[in-house]
Parts: C-alpha cells; structure tokens; sequence
C-alpha cells in the first residue's frame, strides 16, 4: 500500500521569505500523481500544484514549486515571497495514475506566516 | 457554477442515530468520492463512484453506505452512528481524463 510522511508537524516563516515544506512517499508503481493541497481555516482543500511522475522537469505555480526526486521519493513543496495568505494546513497526497480513485494523503504540515 | 456542495455544514447526532450526508457537483463529474479528516490526519477515503449505478469501498469503508442514483448527487449514509465516526466529512468530484479534485467545504459531524 502507498503512504506519504510529511515529518514538519508545524513550520513558520516571516512574511516574503521563503519555506520548504517536505514530504517523501512509498510507492511501487511508476506512474502516479502527487499533489500539494492547502487548507485554509475554512476548511476548504484547495489545490496547489501537481505533479505527474513521468514528467522530470519540476511543476511551478507563481509562487509555489515543487522539487520533485522520483529516485529519492521526495515531493517538497517550496514557497517563495510568502503572504500572510499562505498561512494554512498543507498536505502531500498521492495518487495512482490508473485504476484506485483512491489519494493518499499525509498528516499535514501547518504553516505560519509572521509579519 | 456551485461546484461541490455539502449539506449539513454542522451535525450532532447521538449514538446509534441514523443520517445521510448529501452531496451535489453540477460540473457533470462522472467520478465522486467520499473522504474524512480526523484530527492530525489527511483525508482518508470512504467509498466512491466512477458513475451512477457504480460504487466502490474505500480505506474506511465500514459503518457508511453510499448509492449513487445520478451523476449529480452522491449521498453518504450512516446506518447506526458511533462516536468514532465524528469527524469533518468531504465529498470531492473530478472527470475521469482530469488529475483534479474539486473538493465541497465539508460536514463536520460530532456523535455523541
């Protein structure tokens, strides 16, 4: 069965610097998604950017990037010139490319944005 | 567009009490998903459909059963409510040719 670690519980950055947040996963297949999604207070899951395993070059979103090292099984998720509005819970989730609809999901990462 | 919607937002149901979750996309996805997020975990998910008439279990499947009757709406059902089933519930939707996910705002559900 896939799993995905995110191993940052919590992780803080002072606004317009720039944030790592990690995430490594297990897998035996070759192709699959990964995805970072962003839940606000709200509640709301919201995608942030997406990454298809067969595709080496690294997937960016304005601000958002991901570093993607298939070998290593490490999806980390970089935010530069961060926004008080990036302040949020973050989750690295998984998904196969064909059959289960099934994402797997890690534990989540809070972020905290400081003025 | 609504997108995904969930209602009830908020439910406090005592235990044993029975209730149905719904949940409406009006994008025309033909897949729908259940999932729950309890406290310090990701999404784990429930049951889903790849279309009307067709269902399948997910990671926690027990204690919730779904029926999906149209593309449109896809209600989750919990037959006898225990207090480990409260938790924030998430009904999320996407084409089959698409990587993403539309998530609804979700149920927050407390059994007592």
């Amino acid at each position: 069965a896939q799993t995905v670690t995110q191993s940052q519980p919590e992780m803080s950055v002072q606004e317009a610097e720039t944030v790592t947040l990690s995430c490594t996963y297990d897998t035996s297949e070759s192709d699959y998604y990964l995805f970072w999604y962003k839940q606000p207070p709200s509640r709301q899951m919201i995608l942030v950017i997406r990454q298809e395993a067969y595709k080496q070059q690294n997937a960016t979103e304005n601000r958002f990037s991901v570093n993607f090292q298939k070998a290593a099984k490490s999806f980390s998720l970089k935010i530069s010139d961060s926004q008080l509005g990036d302040a949020a819970m973050y989750f690295c989730a998984y998904r196969n490319q064909g059959g289960s609809e099934k994402l797997v999901f890690g534990k989540g990462t809070k972020l905290t944005v400081n003025p | 567009n609504a997108g995904v919607t969930q209602t009830p937002k908020f439910q406090v149901l005592k235990t044993g009490q029975s209730m149905t979750l719904q949940c409406a996309q009006d994008m025309n996805h033909e897949y729908m998903s259940w999932y729950r997020q309890d406290p310090g975990m990701g999404l784990r998910l429930i049951h889903y459909s790849v279309g009307a008439g067709i269902t399948d279990q997910g990671e926690v499947p027990n204690g919730y059963n779904v029926s999906r009757s149209t593309t449109e709406d896809f209600p989750l059902r919990l037959l006898s409510a225990a207090p480990s089933q409260t938790s924030v519930y998430f009904c999320a939707s996407r084409v089959p040719s698409s990587y993403e996910q539309y998530f609804g705002p979700g149920t927050r559900l407390t059994v007592t």
